[in-house]
């Protein structure tokens, strides 16, 4: 089973919408989750912590449910910016980061 | 703000050669780490260094990869005898870990090397 796993996408969505998107991981004694986004041949840039409490970020909202597992991120109001590839990271133990296949979002006008 | 810099931007080298790619760490971190990307797949760990040496590996970091800090800012990948398979983006990252901070295991991110081996 993967470390991480997500939707891989694509989610196309017009400028203004809701995406939703979650990712799943497979050891419960993870202790760190992120969401990075990437552009593409570019580097992962952190986008928001996820804490266990759940946390927003202006128009960002990420959610951790530890029962079950997974990590989800919540885009308001969608801008044409924010298309790029969400990347699920899970850190599980001393400081490796384990990264999801990443899923892409695609904002149209 | 501070950033993580990698030199060179793209590597083109042939099998067989030794390439070394450099990173410049935020200046206040403590951890720094290697992650490759190959086109079209997800980002992977590659090796973590602290307090003068690597403190987790992974698979890939077998006996053709070393690291090193040289001197105060720089942070080095060496690739021994380059193969087709090592072509990939390499991305240096580093952070503070630190405890009692939701913060502290945030990594930040280079902009990469893209190695070709031909």
């Amino acid at each position: 089973r993967k470390e991480v796993e997500q939707d891989p996408g694509p989610f196309n969505v017009p400028e203004g919408a809701t995406v939703a998107f979650n990712c799943t991981y497979s050891n419960s004694a993870s202790q760190s989750f992120f969401w990075y986004r990437q552009d593409c041949r570019k580097e992962p840039k952190l986008l928001m912590s996820v804490y266990s409490s759940g946390n927003e970020d202006g128009r960002f909202t990420a959610q951790l449910n530890r029962a079950s597992q997974y990590i989800s991120l919540l885009i308001r109001d969608s801008k044409l910016s924010d298309s790029a590839t969400y990347l699920c990271v899970v850190r599980s133990n001393d400081y490796k980061l384990s990264f999801g296949a990443g899923t892409t979002v695609t904002v149209r006008a | 703000e501070p950033e993580v810099t990698q030199t060179p931007s793209h590597q083109v080298t042939q099998m067989g050669q030794e390439v070394i790619l450099r990173c410049v760490p935020i200046s206040n971190h403590l951890y720094f780490y290697w992650y490759r990307q190959i086109l079209g797949q997800k980002v992977e760990f590659l090796v973590s260094f602290y307090n003068n040496e690597i403190s987790e590996k992974s698979e890939i970091f077998d006996d053709q990869f070393s690291v090193e800090r040289p001197d105060g800012s720089n942070f080095t990948l060496k690739i021994r005898s380059t193969k087709l398979e090592d072509s990939a983006m390499y991305f240096c990252a580093s952070g503070v870990p630190g405890t009692g901070s939701k913060s502290s295991y945030e990594q930040y991110f280079g902009p990469g090397t893209r190695l070709t081996v031909t």
